[in-house]
């Protein structure tokens, strides 16, 4: 089945450590996202890609690093310049298009740290 | 920057309709979009619709946009315990924006019975 696909589903970090979040997807999107969720906060856009090889960034993108090395794959590090990493990370995709269609998200990795 | 607003908590009795509301500043906005988010899951999109139309129907959604307002509204009729979920509004910054999406706080619908 097609669909986009995060893991770990629950991640703890101690701090200044590195971690990597996988995201993956097999939907032939071109450009896919990183989102972060925080209570009350809805989502807020950390990077974003619309083709391989290239990525920007977006509101939130101070601690954080990605690579888009394949089509299929968008992983999110986040560092250990990142001050308050303990959120809910989401990873999305979608056509390249100017909007009007669906974004994809996964289901999302809860980031601890202890 | 953009900005987009919505009321934290909305509670309503199944069978009741129920309305959320979200205020956004972009007036180049294209599309705006509703998405629901259930507990530990990620977003499913509901519905969107296109900066030039003012209503969009679909089964038990309506969707209504004042553009003069800035002001989006997505209407549930005949709620059910199963629309309980955080509902987010969000929008295209402008064209080109692909999914570049400008999210509302969301708004968590509780369905009482």
């Amino acid at each position: 089945d097609g669909g986009i696909t995060q893991s770990p589903k629950y991640l703890f970090r101690k701090e200044g450590q590195n971690v990597t979040l996988s995201c993956e997807q097999n939907l032939n999107h071109d450009a896919m996202y990183w989102y972060r969720q925080d209570p009350g906060q809805g989502l807020r856009l950390i990077y974003y890609s619309q083709i391989v090889n290239d990525f920007q960034k977006g509101d939130i993108a101070e601690g954080y690093s990605v690579s888009r090395e394949k089509k299929e794959s968008f992983p999110l590090t986040v560092t250990s310049a990142q001050k308050n990493p303990t959120a809910f990370y989401l990873c999305a995709s979608s056509p390249y298009t100017d909007g009007g269609t669906e974004a994809f998200f996964g289901q999302g990795t809860r980031l601890t740290v202890v | 920057g953009e900005d987009v607003e919505q009321s934290l908590f909305l509670s309503v009795r199944e069978g009741d309709s129920s309305v959320i509301n979200c205020t956004y500043t972009d007036s180049s906005s294209t599309y705006l979009y509703w998405y629901k988010q259930e507990p530990g899951a990620g977003l499913q999109l509901l519905t969107y619709i296109f900066s030039n139309m003012d209503m969009k129907q679909d089964q038990r959604l309506t969707v209504l946009l004042n553009k003069k307002d800035k002001h989006l509204s997505l209407r549930i009729a005949d709620t059910q315990t199963g629309d309980s979920a955080i509902y987010f509004c969000a929008e295209s910054p402008r064209k080109g924006g692909g999914n570049k999406l400008t999210f509302g706080t969301g708004t968590q619908l509780k369905v009482e019975l």
